[in-house]
């Protein structure tokens, strides 16, 4: 079985700095790693996936993440944040071959002016 | 344009009755799931299944139920055996190959007991 621990129930930073969400992942098999974006009262978006390959990996908005296979780590980052990105951020694993995709409890992201 | 299509958005249930969640999905996916979103919980799952005809239960079945007649739909109903149903309700689907088995949400139904 898979689990993902979000450490940052919330991240509060100021407009334009860079930004880094954290997320941590348990599993005994390979995985594919994702990170969602929620704003209020909607559904949730994907911001990118790490499948195979480059461990950097790009996605919607300017953000980014890494997959550490070490650390078993796939942290989010953003280096100049904007207002538009207050929201939930979910970190998802699930093991390859079915399995069931599995969540964390999400990071809230407060961007200030 | 293909999506999933929740509804209703809001619903508001009284306490003994049961009610049913609509999810609907044009994507050609395989798989569906249901999931609960309360504060500071993240997403739970609920049921998913991954063929017409079949469902599994997830990690907080209780007190709901599904169905899987046909591939485009994954209704979930909230039976009166849930004792707090109060919730975000999202639905998902997937294809099951490796490497597009990333998940598409739905809007999501807020559900109220009243």
């Amino acid at each position: 079985a898979q689990s993902v621990t979000q450490l940052d129930s919330q991240v509060p930073v100021f407009e334009e700095a860079p930004v880094e969400l954290r997320c941590n992942y348990s599993s005994s098999v390979s995985v594919y790693l994702f990170w969602y974006v929620q704003y209020p009262n909607q559904g949730l978006q994907l911001l990118l996936k790490y499948l195979s390959g480059s461990t950097l990996v790009k996605g919607i908005n300017g953000f980014e993440a890494e997959f550490n296979k070490s650390q078993t780590s796939f942290h989010l980052r953003k280096p100049s944040v904007h207002i538009s990105d207050t929201a939930e951020y979910f970190c998802a694993v699930v093991g390859t071959g079915f399995q069931k995709l599995v969540f964390g409890t999400g990071t809230r992201l407060l961007v200030s002016p | 344009d293909g999506g999933i299509t929740q509804s209703p958005k809001y619903l508001f249930r009284k306490e003994g009755q049961n009610v049913t969640l609509s999810c609907e999905q044009n994507l050609n996916h395989d798989a569906m799931y249901w999931y609960r979103q309360d504060p500071g919980q993240g997403l739970r799952l609920i049921y998913y299944s991954q063929i017409v005809n079949d469902f599994q239960k997830g990690d907080i079945a209780e007190g709901y139920s599904v169905s899987r007649e046909k591939k485009e739909s994954f209704p979930l109903t909230v039976t009166s055996a849930q004792k707090n149903p109060t919730a975000f309700y999202l639905c998902a689907s997937s294809y099951l190959s490796p490497g597009q088995d990333e998940a598409f949400f739905g809007q999501g139904t807020r559900l109220t007991v009243v």
